[in-house]
């Protein structure tokens, strides 16, 4: 059974302050991904990466950067959060249709 | 003009209705079809997918696909109340393409 965790449910954090969230998978998958999901605007990819220190910026990268320097492991980093990034922050792994992209169960962030 | 637009509703239906759920696209070069099923304070999963033009059922669930009218259909026939969820239409170029456009999703409650 695929498993894809993610750091922390929820978080609140100042403006300004540097934020990480983790997501673990245990399936070795070489893709993984980080969206953002805001209502009315449905999911959007901030970044995804294909191999360990790959890679590459989605539709809404700005504001964010990430890291993978292991397989299993892809963090997100809000450098100085702001509270337009308040919103609900998903985890994906796999890609393309013969590896359907399994999704972890979220982080709700509040930037105050 | 969004890639992707899905009535946001929310739909309200009494048990053991169909429910029809719409999500149109702009996009005609969109060649793979997916519905995913979010429940609440979960990630999204895979419910169904498709890259032709007409039916494709699986149990209660029916995907229907018209790539002349850029316009996607999902059914659940003898809705249960665990069918209570948001549902997200996704939709690729590629086969293997990591890029999915997401609707934004339509919130679905099957009143016992």
């Amino acid at each position: 059974d695929v498993k894809v965790t993610q750091s922390s449910r929820y978080l609140v954090k100042r403006t300004g302050e540097k934020v990480f969230l983790e997501c673990v998978q245990d399936m070795d998958h070489e893709n993984m991904f980080w969206y953002r999901q805001d209502p009315g605007l449905g999911l959007r990819l901030i970044y995804f990466s294909y191999d360990v220190k790959m890679k590459e910026k989605g539709d809404i990268p700005e504001g964010y950067s990430v890291s993978r320097e292991k397989k299993e492991r892809f963090s997100l980093i809000l450098e100085s959060a702001s509270t337009n990034q308040t919103s609900m922050y998903l985890c994906a792994t796999g890609g393309g249709l013969q590896e359907t992209q399994y999704f972890g169960p979220g982080t709700r962030l509040l930037v105050l | 003009q969004k890639e992707v637009e899905q009535d946001p509703g929310p739909l309200s239906v009494p048990e053991g209705a169909i429910v029809s759920l719409n999500c149109t696209y702009s996009n005609s070069a969109f060649q793979y079809f997916m519905w995913y099923r979010q429940y609440s304070r979960k990630g999204p999963e895979l419910l169904m997918y498709t890259y032709s033009s007409g039916n494709k059922e699986d149990g209660r669930f029916t995907a229907q696909v018209d790539k002349s009218s850029k316009y996607i259909s999902l059914f659940i026939r003898d809705s249960q109340p665990s069918d209570s969820a948001t549902y997200l239409c996704a939709m690729t170029l590629r086969s293997n393409d990591y890029k999915l456009s997401f609707g934004a999703g339509t919130t679905v409650t099957v009143r016992a």
